[in-house]
């Protein structure tokens, strides 16, 4: 079956770095996508990556080894608004493609 | 560029009824996808289509169903609701397919169906 597993929660102080992991099990593995939930809201994409190594995107990068199927959210000097859920999803595809979401990190970020 | 839309926003039915939600994609984007979220079960697929045709469904019964117009909105319909229907229902639309598999899927801000 397909999987993806990532901790439920995390919690940091402002101004710090913390890691949100994603391992993953698939077949027809394509990309790894992160996005972002805060409570009341809407997912909004934060990164995608489909080759191994890092990508970054001001204080957010998105790290995929695809040989280990894991792949990590690194968010730097935290605020207090990334204080939010976080998915990793990975896209599969066998001709068409379909999305699977992990079912989300909550990072709380104290002051 | 107007985001995604979704009505209702908030609905109340009760068990047994049917409900049919509405999503509106951002102007030019031909994908729309459902996804339920419940709390500890994450975001889960319900259907894609594009071009008025249905590309992926996900594993949910067949009370379950929806379809997509000429003018890419789009409306997903529950038959004889259960209490665990509860949930967050999102609408996601993208350029096309491969869009979205890269990243490039805009959410709406969901439909907040509550069954009693």
């Amino acid at each position: 079956g397909q999987s993806l597993e990532q901790p439920s929660e995390v919690t940091a102080v402002e101004g710090a770095i913390v890691q949100i992991n994603c391992t993953y099990q698939t077949s027809g593995f394509y990309g790894l996508s992160w996005y972002q939930q805060h409570d009341g809201g809407a997912p909004t994409f934060l990164s995608y990556n489909a080759l191994d190594g890092l990508e970054e995107t001001g204080r957010f990068s998105s790290f995929l080894s695809r040989s280990d199927s894991y792949g990590y959210l690194l968010l730097q000097e935290l605020q207090m608004k990334d204080s939010a859920s976080y998915f990793c999803a990975v896209t599969i595809t066998s001709g068409t493609y379909k999305y699977i979401f992990g079912t989300g990190t909550r990072l709380k970020v104290l002051a | 560029k107007a985001g995604v839309t979704q009505t209702p926003r908030y609905l109340i039915k009760t068990r047994g009824q049917q409900v049919t939600l509405s999503c509106s994609p951002i102007s030019g984007h031909r994908s729309v996808s459902w996804y339920q979220q419940t709390p500890g079960q994450g975001l889960q697929f319900l259907f894609e289509y594009f071009s008025e045709t249905q590309r992926n469904k996900g594993n949910f019964p067949g009370r379950f169903s929806g379809r997509q117009f000429s003018n890419s909105r789009s409306e997903m319909n529950v038959s004889t609701l259960e209490l665990g229907d509860s949930a967050l229902y999102l609408c996601a639309s993208s350029l096309d397919s491969r869009a979205s598999g890269e990243g490039g899927q805009f959410f709406g801000p969901g439909t907040r169906l509550t069954v009693l």
